[in-house]
């Protein structure tokens, strides 16, 4: 699986929008984007994922690049309750379920 | 869905002692996954079992850690003997093959060995 570059830390004011980088140059044509996000505490929860195109959900927005060798994770209205580790991950959907952990991105909302 | 279960939440034991965790997937899932998460080391996948069956296991540390699924409802990760650096805290996780690959995790085992 691809490799992916992620700040170690963010700041962002509440109420404003969160925008999470993810540089993974080496990624591969078949091979999907994944956020992932912990809570102090909680085990690992799912966003959002996607291979080319921008995807919205319910929690954030995915942006991905032409080129696909970045994305940014779009939290529109950040809250308190959104202070986690962010993950980004790519990989194949191929038979092999496994997901490669980087270190991810500290987001600290300020009051 | 009350979503993956773990138990015990928290485990405290004394080097030498044996460790048995435990995992109740979602229902329906078929993949299961057993990760530990250091500071250190952050999370680390050990095992995961696809239809009961245990796929990868290269990531288990050493003889000492095993794990098992009995049934698509249960799993166990046992630790025997522990040691003081087996301590962190231990995810199961779950996934449904149809799906898009999202994996649903417990709220996790910590395990603290003195």
């Amino acid at each position: 699986d691809a490799k992916t570059t992620q700040p170690p830390s963010m700041d962002c004011a509440e109420g404003r929008a969160a925008n999470l980088p993810c540089n993974h140059s080496t990624i591969s044509g078949n091979e999907y984007v994944y956020w992932y996000r912990q809570i102090h505490s909680q085990g690992p929860q799912y966003i959002i994922h996607g291979l080319k195109n921008n995807e919205t959900n319910e929690m954030a927005s995915l942006i991905i690049t032409e080129d696909r060798k970045s994305s940014t994770l779009i939290l529109p209205h950040a809250t308190l309750r959104d202070t986690a580790v962010y993950y980004c991950i790519v990989r194949a959907l191929d038979s092999n379920y496994q997901l490669i952990w980087g270190a991810g991105t500290k987001l600290i909302i300020k009051p | 869905d009350a979503g993956v279960i773990q138990s015990p939440r928290h485990e405290v034991t004394e080097m030498g002692q044996e460790v048995t965790l435990r995992c109740k997937p979602i229902s329906g899932h078929n993949s299961l996954f057993w990760y530990r998460q250091t500071m250190m080391r952050g999370l680390e996948l050990l095992i995961y079992f696809n239809n009961n069956v245990p796929i990868d296991d290269s990531g288990m540390p050493e003889d000492r850690f095993s794990a098992k699924m009995p049934n698509a409802s249960f799993s166990t990760l046992k630790i025997q003997p522990s040691e003081p650096r087996d301590s962190a805290v231990y995810f199961c996780a779950s996934t449904d093959r149809g799906s898009s690959y999202e994996q649903y995790f417990g709220p996790g085992t910590r395990l603290t060995v003195t």
